[in-house]
Protein backbone atom coordinates (compact mmCIF):
# COMPACT_ATOMS: atom_id res chain seq x y z
CA UNK A 1 0.00 0.00 0.00
CA UNK A 2 2.56 2.54 -0.38
CA UNK A 3 1.96 5.50 -2.37
CA UNK A 4 4.71 5.32 -5.46
CA UNK A 5 4.39 8.16 -9.01
CA UNK A 6 2.64 10.96 -10.14
CA UNK A 7 -0.01 8.85 -12.17
CA UNK A 8 -2.95 6.90 -10.80
CA UNK A 9 -4.00 3.86 -12.39
CA UNK A 10 -6.90 4.07 -14.84
CA UNK A 11 -9.82 1.63 -15.09
CA UNK A 12 -12.46 2.44 -17.72
CA UNK A 13 -15.67 0.63 -17.88
CA UNK A 14 -18.28 0.76 -20.05
CA UNK A 15 -21.58 1.92 -18.49
CA UNK A 16 -23.85 -1.02 -17.54
CA UNK A 17 -20.83 -3.28 -17.05
CA UNK A 18 -19.00 -4.35 -13.50
CA UNK A 19 -16.28 -2.80 -12.20
CA UNK A 20 -13.16 -4.75 -10.47
CA UNK A 21 -10.80 -2.27 -8.42
CA UNK A 22 -7.95 -4.10 -6.80
CA UNK A 23 -5.80 -3.61 -4.23
CA UNK A 24 -2.46 -5.27 -2.34
CA UNK A 25 -1.79 -4.43 0.95
CA UNK A 26 1.17 -4.20 2.31
CA UNK A 27 1.04 -5.69 6.52
CA UNK A 28 0.08 -9.14 6.56
CA UNK A 29 -1.10 -8.33 10.41
CA UNK A 30 -3.32 -5.78 9.01
CA UNK A 31 -6.82 -6.81 10.17
CA UNK A 32 -9.01 -4.08 9.17
CA UNK A 33 -9.63 -2.51 5.43
CA UNK A 34 -11.97 0.38 4.44
CA UNK A 35 -12.39 1.42 0.76
CA UNK A 36 -12.96 5.03 -0.18
CA UNK A 37 -14.56 6.86 -3.52
CA UNK A 38 -13.02 10.38 -3.82
CA UNK A 39 -14.64 12.32 -5.87
CA UNK A 40 -12.92 15.54 -7.66
CA UNK A 41 -12.16 18.45 -5.26
CA UNK A 42 -14.35 16.11 -2.00
CA UNK A 43 -13.02 14.44 0.56
CA UNK A 44 -13.14 10.27 0.39
CA UNK A 45 -16.04 8.88 1.30
CA UNK A 46 -16.47 5.45 2.69
CA UNK A 47 -17.76 2.54 0.76
CA UNK A 48 -17.44 -0.45 2.70
CA UNK A 49 -15.03 -2.14 5.26
CA UNK A 50 -14.42 -6.05 5.78
CA UNK A 51 -12.27 -7.95 8.69
CA UNK A 52 -9.68 -10.56 8.15
CA UNK A 53 -12.12 -13.14 9.48
CA UNK A 54 -14.49 -12.36 6.67
CA UNK A 55 -13.29 -12.91 2.98
CA UNK A 56 -16.53 -11.30 1.54
CA UNK A 57 -18.61 -8.22 2.19
CA UNK A 58 -21.24 -7.17 0.51
CA UNK A 59 -22.88 -3.85 0.39
CA UNK A 60 -25.52 -1.78 -2.22
CA UNK A 61 -24.03 -2.55 -5.46
CA UNK A 62 -20.40 -3.18 -3.84
CA UNK A 63 -18.78 -6.14 -2.77
CA UNK A 64 -15.09 -6.41 -1.16
CA UNK A 65 -13.15 -9.31 -1.58
CA UNK A 66 -10.74 -9.87 1.00
CA UNK A 67 -7.54 -12.77 -0.11
CA UNK A 68 -5.32 -12.60 2.91
CA UNK A 69 -3.32 -15.75 1.82
CA UNK A 70 -2.01 -13.11 -1.19
CA UNK A 71 -2.67 -10.05 0.92
CA UNK A 72 -4.96 -8.69 -2.15
CA UNK A 73 -8.55 -6.74 -1.29
CA UNK A 74 -10.82 -6.71 -4.46
CA UNK A 75 -13.95 -4.00 -5.02
CA UNK A 76 -16.66 -4.87 -7.29
CA UNK A 77 -18.79 -2.57 -8.58
CA UNK A 78 -22.18 -4.21 -10.15
CA UNK A 79 -23.94 -1.98 -13.53
CA UNK A 80 -21.05 0.63 -13.27
CA UNK A 81 -22.57 4.05 -13.34
CA UNK A 82 -21.57 7.63 -14.58
CA UNK A 83 -21.69 8.93 -10.88
CA UNK A 84 -18.99 6.07 -9.88
CA UNK A 85 -16.51 7.74 -11.58
CA UNK A 86 -13.77 8.59 -9.15
CA UNK A 87 -11.06 7.79 -7.35
CA UNK A 88 -11.13 4.46 -5.01
CA UNK A 89 -8.57 4.45 -2.12
CA UNK A 90 -7.81 0.99 -0.32
CA UNK A 91 -6.99 1.56 3.46
CA UNK A 92 -5.53 -1.36 5.82
CA UNK A 93 -5.04 -0.47 9.74
CA UNK A 94 -1.71 -0.38 10.65
CA UNK A 95 -0.69 -1.61 13.20
CA UNK A 96 -3.91 -3.42 14.12
CA UNK A 97 -5.47 -1.79 16.89
CA UNK A 98 -4.15 1.93 16.47
CA UNK A 99 -5.14 4.95 14.90
CA UNK A 100 -2.73 4.74 11.46
CA UNK A 101 -4.47 3.64 8.20
CA UNK A 102 -2.31 3.13 5.07
CA UNK A 103 -3.78 3.91 2.09
CA UNK A 104 -3.09 2.36 -1.56
CA UNK A 105 -2.08 4.84 -4.08
CA UNK A 106 -5.37 4.64 -5.79
CA UNK A 107 -7.04 3.66 -8.73
CA UNK A 108 -8.91 6.21 -11.15
CA UNK A 109 -12.24 4.75 -12.44
CA UNK A 110 -13.65 6.13 -15.90
CA UNK A 111 -16.99 5.01 -16.72
CA UNK A 112 -17.67 5.54 -20.39
CA UNK A 113 -20.98 6.30 -21.60
CA UNK B 1 -25.70 11.08 10.21
CA UNK B 2 -21.96 10.33 9.54
CA UNK B 3 -21.28 14.00 8.35
CA UNK B 4 -17.36 15.92 8.76
CA UNK B 5 -17.47 19.39 8.40
CA UNK B 6 -15.04 21.60 7.10
CA UNK B 7 -14.49 25.34 7.29
CA UNK B 8 -13.38 27.18 4.71
CA UNK B 9 -14.19 25.12 1.71
CA UNK B 10 -11.06 27.13 0.17
CA UNK B 11 -8.51 29.43 1.57
CA UNK B 12 -5.49 31.33 0.01
CA UNK B 13 -2.56 33.06 1.97
CA UNK B 14 0.37 34.53 1.95
CA UNK B 15 3.52 32.83 4.04
CA UNK B 16 3.23 35.58 6.73
CA UNK B 17 0.01 35.04 7.65
CA UNK B 18 -1.90 33.03 10.12
CA UNK B 19 -4.32 31.11 9.46
CA UNK B 20 -6.99 27.96 10.86
CA UNK B 21 -9.04 25.20 9.59
CA UNK B 22 -11.81 24.21 11.14
CA UNK B 23 -13.50 20.97 11.84
CA UNK B 24 -16.66 19.81 13.34
CA UNK B 25 -18.46 15.83 13.89
CA UNK B 26 -21.21 15.15 15.90
CA UNK B 27 -21.18 11.30 15.72
CA UNK B 28 -19.35 11.12 19.49
CA UNK B 29 -16.10 9.90 17.45
CA UNK B 30 -13.60 10.61 20.11
CA UNK B 31 -10.51 9.92 17.72
CA UNK B 32 -10.00 12.91 15.22
CA UNK B 33 -7.31 13.13 12.35
CA UNK B 34 -6.04 15.53 10.17
CA UNK B 35 -4.31 14.24 7.09
CA UNK B 36 -2.68 16.17 3.86
CA UNK B 37 -3.21 15.29 0.52
CA UNK B 38 -1.50 16.50 -2.92
CA UNK B 39 -2.81 15.47 -6.20
CA UNK B 40 -2.93 11.99 -7.71
CA UNK B 41 -1.66 11.03 -4.07
CA UNK B 42 -3.76 9.19 -1.15
CA UNK B 43 -4.15 11.06 1.80
CA UNK B 44 -1.15 11.30 4.58
CA UNK B 45 -1.44 11.49 8.24
CA UNK B 46 -0.84 14.33 10.21
CA UNK B 47 -2.09 14.07 13.72
CA UNK B 48 -4.38 12.25 15.82
CA UNK B 49 -6.53 13.18 18.77
CA UNK B 50 -7.77 10.57 21.05
CA UNK B 51 -10.35 11.81 24.31
CA UNK B 52 -9.15 15.58 22.77
CA UNK B 53 -5.49 14.48 23.60
CA UNK B 54 -2.63 14.83 20.82
CA UNK B 55 -2.07 11.01 20.12
CA UNK B 56 0.21 11.00 17.01
CA UNK B 57 2.23 13.50 15.42
CA UNK B 58 3.75 12.38 12.38
CA UNK B 59 6.60 14.86 12.29
CA UNK B 60 4.74 17.40 11.09
CA UNK B 61 6.59 20.84 10.65
CA UNK B 62 6.12 22.95 13.89
CA UNK B 63 4.13 25.97 11.40
CA UNK B 64 1.32 23.71 11.40
CA UNK B 65 -0.49 23.75 15.08
CA UNK B 66 -3.17 21.40 15.70
CA UNK B 67 -5.72 22.39 18.94
CA UNK B 68 -8.79 20.32 19.72
CA UNK B 69 -11.26 22.31 22.02
CA UNK B 70 -13.71 19.51 22.79
CA UNK B 71 -15.30 16.28 21.45
CA UNK B 72 -16.70 17.64 18.75
CA UNK B 73 -14.26 20.48 17.10
CA UNK B 74 -10.82 20.06 15.76
CA UNK B 75 -8.90 23.20 14.49
CA UNK B 76 -5.65 23.25 12.86
CA UNK B 77 -3.40 26.63 12.99
CA UNK B 78 -1.33 28.02 10.17
CA UNK B 79 1.41 30.22 10.18
CA UNK B 80 4.44 30.95 7.92
CA UNK B 81 3.61 28.14 5.54
CA UNK B 82 5.24 27.72 2.65
CA UNK B 83 4.20 27.19 -1.24
CA UNK B 84 4.95 23.27 -0.93
CA UNK B 85 2.07 23.23 1.77
CA UNK B 86 -0.36 23.93 -0.79
CA UNK B 87 -2.61 20.73 -0.66
CA UNK B 88 -6.11 19.37 0.20
CA UNK B 89 -6.60 19.38 4.02
CA UNK B 90 -8.78 16.75 5.07
CA UNK B 91 -10.17 16.21 8.76
CA UNK B 92 -11.50 12.61 9.92
CA UNK B 93 -12.77 11.47 12.79
CA UNK B 94 -13.53 7.82 14.14
CA UNK B 95 -14.36 5.52 17.17
CA UNK B 96 -11.15 4.84 19.13
CA UNK B 97 -9.98 1.61 18.15
CA UNK B 98 -10.47 -0.33 21.77
CA UNK B 99 -11.41 -3.40 20.34
CA UNK B 100 -10.47 -3.37 16.58
CA UNK B 101 -10.43 -0.53 14.31
CA UNK B 102 -13.64 1.15 13.19
CA UNK B 103 -14.44 3.14 9.83
CA UNK B 104 -12.95 6.23 9.82
CA UNK B 105 -15.23 9.53 7.95
CA UNK B 106 -13.60 11.90 6.29
CA UNK B 107 -14.73 15.58 5.57
CA UNK B 108 -14.73 17.67 2.68
CA UNK B 109 -11.25 19.18 3.23
CA UNK B 110 -9.94 22.42 2.41
CA UNK B 111 -7.94 23.30 -0.48
CA UNK B 112 -5.13 25.25 0.89
CA UNK B 113 -2.95 27.37 -1.56
CA UNK B 114 -0.12 29.27 0.24
CA UNK B 115 1.12 32.38 -2.18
Amino acid sequence: GESVGLHLPTLSVQEGDNSIINCAYSNSASDYFIWYKQESGKGPQFIIDIRSNMDKRQGQRVTVLLNKTVKHLSLQIAATQPGDSAVYFCAENGPPGTYKYIFGTGTRLKVLA
Amino acid sequence: DTEVTQTPKHLVMGMTNKKSLKCEQHMGHRAMYWYKQKAKKPPELMFVYSYEKLSINESVPSRFSPECPNSSLLNLHLHALQPEDSALYLCASSQVPVRGSHEQYFGPGTRLTVT
